[in-house]
Parts: structure tokens; sequence; C-alpha cells
């Protein structure tokens, strides 16, 4: 079974950095393409970015509010993805899940980040 | 980037049948992008109702369905029960990107 477990959040000043870690298990974590997506609090889902696999060399993409300050990696070895969060502001707090985004797959818990001064 | 668009609420009766619906700012919404739909209960984290326009597991109860409807993505759910009550968000897939819609807000009286 599919298992995401998220964690890195925290309190952190505007323009300061943060990174997540997303420990994922129960599938082949290497063969997958993995996603970041995002929730501010009382409002809706924001897709982040995405990762493809080695195989697909690892390409990158994200949305237009965090390309240039955010970068997704991975680490097949662990079975862990990072979200590495720069220069962040305000409008960047809220809960950031990991996912497959693939067919039923379920979510992890999601961890809270909170961009405040 | 593509904007995608729902209603922002709607309401359904128990036992009653009700369409949400998925637009795309693109033009019309084909199986090409893959349209997810997933339901968010308080407090809860997102749960994956339907893959690929209409695919689902046994894991999404029966009374929900998805199809094309009109250049749109939809999600039907015929026979509302007040369980169902919640946020469901659309997710397109596009060339490069992924992108989810508002989100609509179903309630159930």
């Amino acid at each position: 079974e599919v298992l995401l477990v998220e964690s890195g959040g925290g309190l952190v000043k505007p323009g300061g950095s943060l990174r997540l870690s997303c420990v994922a298990s129960g599938f082949t974590f290497d063969d997958a393409w993995m996603h970041w997506v995002r929730q501010a609090p009382g409002k809706g889902l924001e897709w982040v970015g995405l990762i493809r696999r080695k195989a697909d060399g690892e390409d990158t993409d994200y949305s237009a509010p965090v390309k240039g300050r955010f970068s997704i990696s991975r680490d097949d070895s662990k079975n862990i993805l990072y979200l590495q969060m720069n220069r962040l502001k305000s409008e960047d707090t809220g809960v950031y899940y990991c996912s497959t985004l693939n067919h039923m797959d379920p979510w992890g818990q999601g961890t809270l980040v909170t961009v405040s001064s | 980037q593509a904007v995608v668009t729902q209603e922002p609420s709607l309401t359904v009766s128990p036992g009653g049948t009700v369409t949400l619906t998925c637009g795309s700012s693109t033009g019309a919404v084909t199986s090409g992008h893959y349209p997810y739909w997933l339901q968010q209960k308080p407090g809860q984290v997102p749960k994956t109702l339907i893959y690929d326009t209409s695919n689902k597991d046994s894991s999404t109860p029966a009374r929900f369905s998805g199809s094309l409807l009109g250049g749109k993505a939809a999600l039907t759910l015929s026979g509302a029960q007040a369980e169902d009550e919640a946020d469901y968000y659309c997710l397109l897939f596009y060339s490069g990107s992924r992108v989810f819609g508002g989100g609509t807000k179903l309630t159930v009286l």
C-alpha cells in the first residue's frame, strides 16, 4: 500500500528558506513521477510542481507562483522526495502534500508551512 | 498557465442527483487531460474518487461517476447522502503541468 509521510514544515520568516521531505513506501518509488501540492488555510488545492523519474531525465516543472524559488529533487536510494523552498513569501503559507497523483493512490498527511514575521 | 473552472458551490437534496463540472480556459476538456476528481472533507486529506475521466476502484461509492459532458469533465452523484457533503476538486493534466480547479463546495440539504 502506498504510504507517503511529509515532514520539515514549520515557522519561517519572509525571505527565508525551508526544505520539506517526503518518505515514500509501498510502491516502486524510482519508477514514479512525484508531485508537491499545497493548500493555503481555508483555500483550495494548488499544484506546486513535479519531478519525473530518472528514466525520464528527472526533469522538473513548476507552477508560475513558485518557479525560480522552489526546487524539487529526489533520492531514489532512500525513497525520499524533497522540496527546497527559498525566498519564501507569506502567500506560501499552507499545508504541503506530496503525491504520486497516480490513479487512486492515497496522499500523505501533509506538513504545515507558516511564513510570517 | 491554464485556468480550470468549477462551480463554487452546489446544493443537492438527500437522495437527489447533482452534476459538478470542470472546464478549461484552453478549450474543451478531453480524455487527454486525464480528468481527476478528488473529495476533501473538513480536516481530512484529499481522496481521489475518479481518475482518467471515469475510472475508479472499489473504494469509490458506486453513486459517483465521471464523464465528459459538453466540453467539460463532469462528476455525477446519484442518490446523494449526508456523508457526501464535502469539497470536490477536479484536476487536469497539461503538458508539463497539472492544474486544480478552485473546488466545488457541495451541500446535502
